[in-house]
């Protein structure tokens, strides 16, 4: 089946550093790819809507200059967090295709 | 509107028992629903979705309900096992926005032994 890998798996920064998260589809071509951010027990909130090529759809309320999204090529997407603070501290998930098969999410802790 | 409403927060069933999850959602537009299952620490996995042309689909033991007319759609799982402890999530899209998911607020399920 198709697989979504993500990377780092879990990373921990200081307050005013940035922090680069990768999502990679393994088996497949994504032309749209989707980020998302779950804090402890609670659902997923969708960021923003990646798509190769062009710029970055963001979501209502989300800062497109803290989250800076690249999605270069077909099977490669980033999110970077930049000038980070502990408010920022979540379980970042990606997602692609149409079917969104989901990445095993990368937790970002800012100290 | 394009919210999700999903009950129970928490459930927990025995072994062998039916785990219920009922989810509603407001915006008739919608054309795709699927159910996610989420271990502590993982991304969400796909578990079995439904489109509104049909009221019933089976895989296994998990079945979804649609009901159009009430908006509404559930996750029934039959002869719950520990392993199906997890938090299930129910979602809705619109194929025309490019898929993207509107999710439900969750639910802890926990399959006593």
């Amino acid at each position: 089946g198709a697989v979504v890998s993500q990377h780092p798996s879990w990373v921990i920064c200081k307050s005013g550093t940035s922090v680069k998260i990768e999502c990679r589809s393994l088996d497949f071509q994504a032309t749209t790819m989707f980020w998302y951010r779950q804090f402890p027990k609670q659902s997923l909130m969708l960021m923003a809507t990646s798509n190769e090529g062009s710029k970055a759809t963001y979501e209502q309320g989300v800062e497109k200059d803290k989250f800076l999204i690249n999605h270069a090529s077909l099977t490669l997407s980033t999110l970077t967090v930049t000038s980070a603070h502990p408010e920022d501290s979540s379980f970042y998930i990606c997602s692609a295709s149409r079917r969104q098969y989901f990445g095993p999410g990368t937790r970002l802790t800012v100290t | 509107q394009q919210q999700v409403k999903q009950s129970p927060q928490s459930l927990i069933v025995q072994k062998g028992g039916i785990s219920i999850i009922n989810c509603a959602y407001e915006n008739t537009a919608f054309d795709y629903f699927p159910w996610y299952q989420q271990f502590p620490g993982k991304g969400p996995a796909l578990l079995i979705a439904i489109r509104p042309d049909v009221s019933e689909k089976k895989e296994g033991r998990f079945t979804i309900s649609f009901n159009k007319s009430a908006k509404q759609f559930s996750l029934h799982i039959m002869d719950s096992q520990p392993g199906d402890s997890a938090t299930y999530f129910c979602a809705a899209s619109l194929e025309a926005s490019g898929s993207r998911l509107t999710f439900g607020e969750g639910t802890q399920l926990t399959v006593n032994p």
